[in-house]
């Protein structure tokens, strides 16, 4: 079955660092992958979407890669600022109708 | 444009207790989707609905747990029988999907199920 790990559970990153976080996938070739932001006590935020044909997104200060060769996606907050500290969660397409999540990555941007 | 709505954003109920939770899908979506977050757990899909139709249950466990999303009104998850396990928060997100876009979810603020 499809399988979806971001690489750590917590990230400490200094602000005004690049934050980098990691999907890995197995299993499955998707169609697009998909990042979104969970606050405390709140529903996730969509941020991005890539394709399987994009090797990079931009949107701000976000970046998304996506290596279908690695299965692997990155997720990249420059100058990054305490109010980036959330929850970001990968999501991947199972059909055109359905995607899955990964359990997501807790960023902390210290001041 | 109002985004997804659920209710109630709590819910206390002692074990046995049926549980209801009711989600309206952004003006113009009719793909539904339910989905149950444990603490430090992912999102784990359960049922996806358009109007009248269940698309795919596949996640729902197989006795206790219905969903609909009738024609008129808004799409219930339905718990009976509720136990301790069954505590979690509860999300819902629509989707404007129709077979050309990508299908980017629209999540709402979820339900806090508390099972006593």
């Amino acid at each position: 079955s499809q399988k979806i790990e971001q690489n750590s559970e917590a990230l400490n990153i200094q602000e005004g660092k690049t934050a980098t976080l990691t999907c890995n996938y197995t299993n499955y070739s998707p169609a697009y992958l998909q990042w979104y932001r969970q606050d405390p006590g709140r529903g996730p935020v969509f941020l991005l979407l890539i394709r399987e044909n994009e090797k990079e997104k931009r949107k701000e200060r976000l970046k998304v890669t996506f290596d279908t060769t690695l299965k692997q996606s990155l997720f990249h907050i420059t100058a990054s600022q305490p109010a980036d500290s959330a929850t970001y969660l990968c999501a991947l397409d199972i059909r055109d109708d359905k995607i899955i999540f990964g359990k997501g990555t807790r960023l902390h941007i210290l001041p | 444009n109002a985004g997804v709505m659920q209710n109630p954003r709590h819910l206390v109920r002692r074990r046995g207790q049926e549980a209801r939770l009711r989600c309206s899908p952004m003006k113009g979506h009719s793909h539904v989707y339910w989905y149950r977050q444990l603490p430090e757990e992912g999102l784990k899909f359960m049922v996806y609905l358009q109007k009248e139709n269940i698309i795919d249950e596949s996640g729902m466990p197989k006795e206790r747990f219905s969903a609909e999303f009738p024609k008129e009104g808004p799409s219930i998850l339905r718990i009976q029988q509720v136990v301790r396990g069954d505590s979690a928060a509860y999300f819902c997100a629509s989707s404007p999907f129709s077979g050309t876009s990508y299908n980017e979810q629209f999540f709402g603020p979820g339900t806090r199920l508390t099972v006593l």
